[in-house]
């Protein structure tokens, strides 16, 4: 198993431009999750899914859009990207249920720059 | 509104010595705490949890504790070895859906 894979690894934007971070993940996990980590921060919930074709909020959802279509993947779309939107941006996915509870896994980040 | 904190933004230990790692939060609806551990370029991995229904979990050399009157919970990592230097979270949730992390405590483990 790959666990979760996210692309690209690192990228650099200007303001105004728009992009999509991909992630994929193998485990057939129901729940899928988007942070960003700020530089001496903890992590922060973007966005998250519970299941294809259901998404919802977390804390920071403002600037950034998601979509569930199949179990594998959850992109996450920056429209009209701004300066503070840098950031490292990770992916995760839980299995669900109580056994592992909120025992997610992590893809290795993609490391976002916008000039 | 940061609801978990971790006020020490790095430790450092010898090896073989004891490493403690502390959290505080907030929010007294908080049900489950979990501690990652994150190496440098790469993703935060599971290291340990704990129930608010516990007050100690324990998996090898690593022991969580939870005091629930003083919203407060620590690593232990006993004997604490070099490979261990890492950055490590303390995260909360309420439910399955809205985990908060703490800004991450730096230990470094020296030979």
């Amino acid at each position: 198993n790959a666990g979760v894979t996210q692309t690209p690894k690192f990228r650099i934007l200007k303001i105004g431009q728009s992009m999509t971070l991909q992630c994929t993940q193998d485990m057939n996990h129901n729940y899928m999750y988007w942070y960003r980590q700020d530089p001496g921060m903890g992590l922060k919930l973007i966005y998250y899914s519970v299941g294809a074709g259901i998404t919802d909020k977390g804390e920071v959802p403002n600037g950034y859009n998601v979509s569930r279509s199949t179990t594998e993947d959850f992109p996450l779309r920056l429209e009209l990207a701004a300066p503070s939107q840098t950031s490292v941006y990770f992916c995760a996915s839980w299995t669900g249920g109580r056994v592992s509870y909120n025992e997610q896994f992590f893809g290795p980040g993609t490391r976002l720059t916008v000039l | 509104d940061q609801q978990v904190k971790q006020n020490s933004p790095s430790l450092s230990v010898q090896e073989g010595r004891i490493s403690i790692l502390n959290c505080d939060y907030t929010n007294s609806m908080f049900d489950y705490f979990l501690w990652y551990k994150k190496y440098p370029a790469e993703g935060p991995t599971f290291l340990i949890s704990i129930s608010s229904i516990k007050d100690k979990n324990e998996d090898g050399r690593f022991t969580v504790f939870l005091n629930k009157s003083a919203k407060h919970l620590s690593l232990h990592i006993v004997p604490s070895q070099p490979g261990d230097s890492a950055v490590y979270f303390c995260a909360a949730s309420v439910g399955n859906n809205d985990m908060r992390f703490g800004a991450g405590t730096r230990l470094t483990v020296k030979p």
